[in-house]
């Protein structure tokens, strides 16, 4: 297993379109979440999934936002109607239950630029 | 309110110092904390884990403790190289049911100067 993997690295997009980001997370990892960050920012919390069900999902996330995870495997996140604010880098993460001392294990990120 | 805050400064040090990073947090009782290390245009990657009833930890060149009166944390990278160079976060895990839930801090940029 060569850990969480994200496609792609690198999105540009024009207002309005919709994109599809994917991760790949550890195969034994039950716990998947999804963050965004922008520059000089903390990770943010937008959603997380316990196998295939989706747990929480930030208030702060507009209905635009949608993530789902079938079969518990990979991951997609969708961005609907695409706004320039939503430039940022899109990070994947994956743990084993509450094995908090091992932390999360994020993957490169998918950087999403809105023009 | 609630606020996590790490060192707002970037910090520079010579090769060879001590870097100590500070994590101060109010208005929350975590559970666990901890430090991941962050370089450009990556995703973060876990360094410790120190838990409420745990006052230090340590790995190889990196130490961690953790005040819960203070509600500080203090990450220490000693004898420090220039590879060192990164930004570091902090981040509380609070307990929200059967949940886990982390909350960041925003990083410190540390630069080790050779």
């Amino acid at each position: 297993d060569t850990g969480v993997s994200q496609d792609p690295r690198h999105k540009i997009t024009k207002r309005g379109q919709n994109v599809t980001f994917r991760c790949d997370p550890i195969s034994e990892h039950n716990r998947l979440y999804w963050y965004r960050q922008t520059l000089g920012q903390g990770p943010e919390f937008l959603t997380y999934f316990q196998n295939e069900a989706q747990l929480e999902k930030s208030r702060l996330l507009s209905d635009r936002f949608s993530a789902e995870r079938p079969k518990g495997s990979f991951s997609t996140l969708e961005i609907q109607r695409t706004e320039q604010g939503d430039s940022a880098m899109y990070l994947c993460a994956s743990s084993f239950g509450d094995r908090e001392s091992s932390g999360y294990t994020f993957g490169s990120g998918t950087r999403l630029t809105v023009v | 309110s609630q606020k996590i805050e790490q060192n707002s400064e970037a910090l520079n040090i010579q090769e060879g110092k001590t870097a100590t990073l500070t994590c101060n947090y109010t208005n929350y009782s975590p559970a666990y904390l901890q430090w991941y290390r962050q370089d450009p245009g990556r995703g973060p990657v876990f360094l410790l884990l120190i838990r409420e009833n745990e006052k230090e930890k340590r790995k190889e060149r990196l130490k961690v403790t953790f005040d819960t009166t203070l509600k500080q944390s203090l990450f220490h990278i000693t004898a420090s190289q220039p590879a060192d160079s990164a930004t570091y976060l902090c981040a509380l895990g609070l307990n929200a049911g059967n949940n886990r839930k982390l909350i960041w801090g925003l990083g410190t940029s540390l630069a080790v100067n050779p």
